[in-house]
């Protein structure tokens, strides 16, 4: 079925850069849809970007232009690259793998299984 | 891009009871949802895909059912375990996929 373990969280100051790593085991991140989701303190989850099997990548536009994703597929690991980081961006960090599942007449659906155990970024001064 | 509206926010419960939980799509997803379970201070655990498809390890008091905007999540007799909060997740015409802002329950 598969593990993720996330790790590379911490305490930054608002404008820092810090980059999330995501390390799969039993299956391989370049051949899965690979997502990053955050849940900031209290609050409910927000889905923040995913990079494809192909590569191509999205990302909510929240983060747009602030955040990468990457893997490496040597490591079989997955990367979120976080710039420019604001006190909202203070969160926890899953990474999951994206499953697709077809519907009625199309194949577009995904679910997100497994998750890691989420890493905590906090921005601050 | 899609937004998911769950009701209720909140809802006590006693274990044995039946509780539903629903969730509202801006527009049409098909059967494109998933609803997930998260305990305190851990992960979101998948329980339901394609809106009535149990993952494999969830207890069958576990269902869900609806298609198109209208979704629903019950669970058929509470147990103590279930005590958590559930969000439900579209992916149609993704990204993004986004998550209704969760429904916490409690006993």
């Amino acid at each position: 079925e598969g593990q993720l373990v996330e790790s590379g969280g911490g305490l930054i100051q608002p404008g820092g850069s810090l980059r999330l790593s995501c390390a799969a085991s039993g299956f391989n991140v370049s051949s899965n849809y690979m997502t990053w989701v955050r849940q900031a303190p209290g609050k409910g989850l927000e889905w923040v970007s995913i990079i494809y099997s192909g590569g191509r990548t999205y990302f909510a536009d929240s983060v747009k232009g602030r955040f990468t994703i990457s893997r490496d597929k040597s490591k079989n690991t997955l990367y979120l690259q976080m710039n420019s980081l604001r006190a909202e961006d203070t969160a926890v960090y899953y990474c999951a793998r994206d499953v697709t599942y077809c519907g009625v007449g199309s194949c577009e659906g995904t679910f997100s299984d497994p998750w890691g155990q989420g890493t905590l970024v906090t921005v601050s001064s | 891009d899609i937004q998911m509206t769950q009701s209720p926010s909140s809802l006590s419960a006693s274990v044995g009871d039946r509780v539903t939980i629903t969730c509202r799509a801006s527009q049409t997803i098909n059967i494109y949802l998933n609803w997930y379970q998260q305990k305190q201070g851990k992960a979101p655990k998948l329980l339901i895909y394609a809106a009535s498809r149990l993952q494999s390890g969830v207890p069958s008091r576990f269902s869900g059912s609806g298609s198109g905007t209208d979704f629903t999540l019950t669970i058929s007799s509470l147990q103590p375990e279930d005590f958590a909060t559930y969000y439900c997740q579209q992916s149609h015409s993704t990204p993004p996929n986004s998550f209704g802002q969760g429904t916490k329950l409690e006993i």
